[in-house]
């Protein structure tokens, strides 16, 4: 079963740093997305991407975070500046069309 | 503001006991009604509601959908220890296809 890929599985790093997430979508996908959850509470939406552009975006994605689709596969979530809390979670996900989303493994991000 | 409450929050049941998770929302522009599976890492996909009346099953799970009461709830019959997870309710809006979630509901089935 086709699967979305994530990288790495576990990052830390140090408050103020830029990180990048990186996610491989299913290949035949649309719709891109990323998700992310903080410890003990809900998933949360950040952002949608379709065509090479945002389609959507969450109040929680601020000027901090940028998606790129740099090349065919790779998509990737960047957030500058890190703060404490944005240690979370980080899924991506992929759907294409209407039908129900498959979501990457996640990316453990840890900011110290 | 749109809304996903799912009930309860967490849950022990004995291995074969049947179980029933809710979910209640309030979104504008209603477009559909998921179920997943959280274990470790990753939410699986279980269900996707559209319709009204409508049991969708997979071996001991199912899910229906009232549209005009605004709930879905999740039945789980049989349970297994396998069964232990969160279970997560998320709402599509026709705004786009985000996903809005509930909090979950944590399961434990005990031997």
């Amino acid at each position: 079963e086709p699967e979305v890929t994530q990288t790495p599985s576990h990052q830390v790093t140090q408050m103020g740093q830029e990180v990048i997430l990186r996610c491989v979508p299913i290949s035949n996908h649309l719709y891109f997305y990323w998700y992310r959850q903080i410890l003990g509470q809900k998933v949360e939406f950040l952002v949608s991407f379709y065509n090479n552009e945002i389609s959507e975006k969450s109040e929680i994605f601020d000027d901090q975070f940028s998606v790129e689709r740099p090349d065919g596969s790779n998509f990737t979530l960047k957030i500058r500046s890190t703060k404490l809390e944005d240690s979370a979670m980080y899924f991506c996900a992929s759907i294409s069309g209407y039908y129900g989303y498959t979501f990457g493994s996640g990316t453990r991000l840890t900011v110290v | 503001e749109d809304k996903v409450v799912q009930s309860p929050l967490s849950l022990v049941v004995h291995e074969g006991d049947t179980v029933t998770l809710n979910c209640s929302y309030e979104v504008t522009n209603f477009r559909s009604l998921l179920w997943y599976k959280q274990e470790k890492k990753a939410p699986t996909f279980l269900f996707m509601l559209t319709s009204s009346g409508i049991e969708k099953k997979s071996g001991r799970l199912s899910s229906i959908l009232d549209k005009k009461e605004l709930f879905s709830i999740l039945n789980i019959t049989a349970t297994q220890t396998g069964d232990s997870a969160v279970y997560l309710c998320a709402v599509c809006s026709n705004s786009g296809y985000a996903l809005n979630f509930g909090k979950g509901t944590s399961l434990l089935v005990t031997p």
